[in-house]
């Protein structure tokens, strides 16, 4: 079993809708979530992390975490095509080392 | 966050040699970690690399095959030895900036011919 879970996609949203991307991960003890993205030839860019239960929003990003469900996700409103890229899940465990899910590709059609 | 220039950018190597990847770090950091992106895969660790220690590799890698040193908190090196075409993949570095997360260099794509 994986460490870290994402539906590899590819998922396809219009411009202008609510993307969701979601995760989930094995080892109960972990410590720091986060979301990177990383376009086609680029280096991930971290662009949401969250540590406590509950959602946490920047701009159109919201990162909502259930650490009962060992469950993290990603809310993308107004799509934009600028927003197709592959999202990654990560997580630290108690080590403090990052495992990444194997990543969800995301298009946005205009 | 930390800004991190990691250089070569892109290497075609022959098989058989080795290549060294840099990393320097604009701020001093305690932990430093070496990552393989495999074509169309996420994200795997090689090793942490902490500055005055030997480092730590994951299950899979071995330092005969993946040297790495540390000198000083700023920069790492990390090379890839012996190489064959099961090798090419992209390279990246990354830190982990209590304020700001885990950042990554630019990445070095590594082709194996």
């Amino acid at each position: 079993q994986k460490e870290v879970e994402q539906n590899s996609g590819p998922l396809s949203v219009p411009e202008g809708a609510i993307a969701s991307l979601n995760c989930t991960y094995s080892d109960r003890g972990s410590q720091s979530f986060f979301w990177y993205r990383q376009y086609s030839g680029k280096s991930p860019e971290l662009i949401m992390s969250i540590y406590s239960n509950g959602d946490k929003e920047d701009g159109r990003f919201t990162a909502q975490l259930n650490k009962a469900s060992q469950y993290v996700s990603l809310l993308i409103r107004d799509s934009q095509p600028s927003d197709s890229a592959t999202y990654l899940c990560a997580v630290t465990n108690a080590g403090n080392m990052l495992t990444f899910g194997g990543g969800t590709r995301l298009m946005v059609k205009p | 966050s930390a800004v991190i220039s990691q250089k070569p950018s892109r290497d075609i190597c022959q098989r058989g040699t080795s290549l060294t990847i840099q990393c320097q770090v604009d701020s001093q950091v305690t932990m430093m970690f070496w990552y393989r992106q495999q074509p169309g895969q996420s994200l795997t660790l090689i090793a942490t690399a902490n500055q005055g220690s030997e480092a730590t590799y994951e299950s899979g890698f071995v330092i005969d095959k993946f040297p790495i040193s540390r000198p000083n908190l700023t920069f790492s090196t990390l090379t890839v030895s012996n190489m064959s075409p099961e090798d090419s993949s992209i390279y990246l570095c990354s830190v982990d900036s209590v304020s700001y997360g885990y950042t990554f260099g630019s990445g070095t794509r590594l082709t194996v011919v």
